[in-house]
């Protein structure tokens, strides 16, 4: 168990619906990142957040939003969902600093139909 | 984008083999990470080894980074059928201000015959 949780497991929705993933990360990490992995894009860095703040931003699209809140969890909201968007969404987090590995939770496996 | 480039995309050895797994960057790094992911789970952090480190060992890990080359292996000794897995390799590089982004390449899938 790395520490990290994230719901709903799964998540099954219609094209043009919007959908909110939740991430906790493990006690004492400040920053989150968000990933999406599908099998031929592999694993594209979505957004990262410090301490509430965005940090980095990578292939996200503008459908797409997330947030950090005060309590440090975080969630990735998707709107106007596409076929396109079905994938693995993977929370991670980290302590601060750059020498540091990040912890991921299990994922959650959203299928759009 | 991808940052890091694994190679081979795939492998598959007989227990008790020695597997290695290349990874391939593009730009300057911070650190170099690899990772593991059984099969549709959540990815478990393997060995971190710094750009001013050349070998890096663990346990059945050993870790190896040639920054002149942009480029770091990884090697398992003595495979088991549980190192079935897929393999990824990490780079933490600067992205701007006091960020750093860690980003992921598309992974190694590695199967162990028993």
């Amino acid at each position: 168990d790395s520490g990290v949780t994230q719901t709903p497991k799964h998540l099954i929705t219609a094209t043009g619906q919007r959908v909110t993933l939740r991430c906790s990360p493990r006690s004492g990490d400040l920053s989150v990142y968000w990933y999406q992995q599908s099998l031929d894009q592999g694993l594209q860095f979505l957004i990262q957040y410090y301490n509430g703040e965005e940090r980095a931003k990578g292939n996200i699209l503008e459908r797409f939003s997330a947030q950090q809140f005060p309590d440090l969890h975080s969630e990735l909201n998707l709107s106007s969902l596409e076929l396109g968007d079905s994938a693995l969404y993977f929370c991670a987090s980290s302590v601060a600093g750059r020498n540091t590995e990040a912890f991921f939770g299990q994922g959650t496996r959203l299928t759009v139909v | 984008s991808q940052q890091g480039e694994e190679d081979p995309q795939a492998l598959s050895i007989q227990e008790g083999e020695n597997a290695t797994m290349n990874c391939s960057y593009k730009t300057s790094i911070n650190n170099l990470q690899w990772y593991r992911q059984n099969s549709g789970r959540g990815l478990v952090h393997l060995i971190l080894i710094r750009s001013n480190e050349r070998e890096k060992h663990s346990g059945r890990l050993r870790v190896t980074l040639d920054t002149s080359k942009k480029s770091s292996s990884l090697l398992i000794t003595a495979s088991r059928a549980a190192d079935t897995a897929s393999y990824f390799c990490a780079t933490r590089s600067f992205s701007g201000g006091s960020n750093y982004k860690l980003t992921f390449g598309k992974g190694t899938l590695l199967t162990v015959n028993p």
